[in-house]
């Protein structure tokens, strides 16, 4: 069965590290790969979509990758700050929807 | 353009009880999509809806829950004689077009479903 796993529940770093967050799949075959961010008490925001044939997207301070044959998207935060803080959910199409991981907490500590 | 509207924000039911969860979608947006998330878990994909028709609902218990999206007025997401394990945040998303066709989905700020 279909599986996506983000590294871990929790990760704390300091601020102005690059906070780097894991995203690996199963049994899927995803066109693309999309990573949303969800603050405490509110729904997920989006934030890039990156396609199969994409090695590599950036947005200002963000950056993802996607290795299909590892079946993988790292995720990158450069230049972290407190605002950061948040939970990170990676999301595949399936079928007619999206499915997500559970997330990894971020935490960025001043 | 406001975004996806979800209400009410927090509903608490007791055991047996109707839970009516409501969600407007943004403006122009024809696909909704219902999820629900437990504490510390992802979201998980309950039912997807296009303007008076189900396309998928495979993620919806068949017992219970109901969803509709008519002509005129939000989608609505229907928990009958709920129980406490339907104590969960219930997401609604919308989209100009069908989710897996590589567009992002807009989500609503949730409902908090309490069953006491």
């Amino acid at each position: 069965s279909q599986k996506i796993e983000q590294n871990s529940e929790a990760l704390n770093i300091q601020e102005g590290k690059t906070a780097t967050l894991t995203c690996n799949y199963t049994n899927y075959s995803p066109a693309y790969l999309q990573w949303y961010r969800q603050d405490p008490g509110r729904g997920p925001v989006f934030l890039l979509l990156i396609r199969e044939n994409e090695k590599e997207k950036r947005k200002e301070r963000l950056k993802v990758t996607f290795d299909t044959t590892l079946k993988q998207s790292l995720f990158h935060i450069t230049a972290s700050q407190p605002a950061d803080s948040a939970t990170y959910l990676c999301a595949l199409p399936y079928n007619n929807d999206m499915r997500f991981g559970a997330g990894t907490r971020l935490t960025v500590k001043p | 353009n406001a975004g996806v509207m979800q209400n009410p924000r927090h509903l608490v039911r007791r055991r047996g009880q109707e839970a009516r969860l409501r969600c407007s979608p943004m403006k122009g947006h024809s696909h909704v999509y219902w999820y629900r998330q437990l504490p510390e878990e992802g979201l998980k994909f309950m039912v997807y809806l296009q303007k008076e028709n189900i396309i998928d609902e495979s993620g919806m218990p068949k017992e219970r829950f109901s969803a509709e999206f008519p002509k005129e007025g939000p989608s609505i997401l229907r928990i009958q004689q709920v129980v406490r394990g339907d104590s969960a945040a219930y997401f609604c998303a919308s989209s100009p077009r069908r989710q897996g066709g590589d567009t992002e989905a807009f989500f609503g700020q949730g409902t908090r479903l309490t069953v006491v």
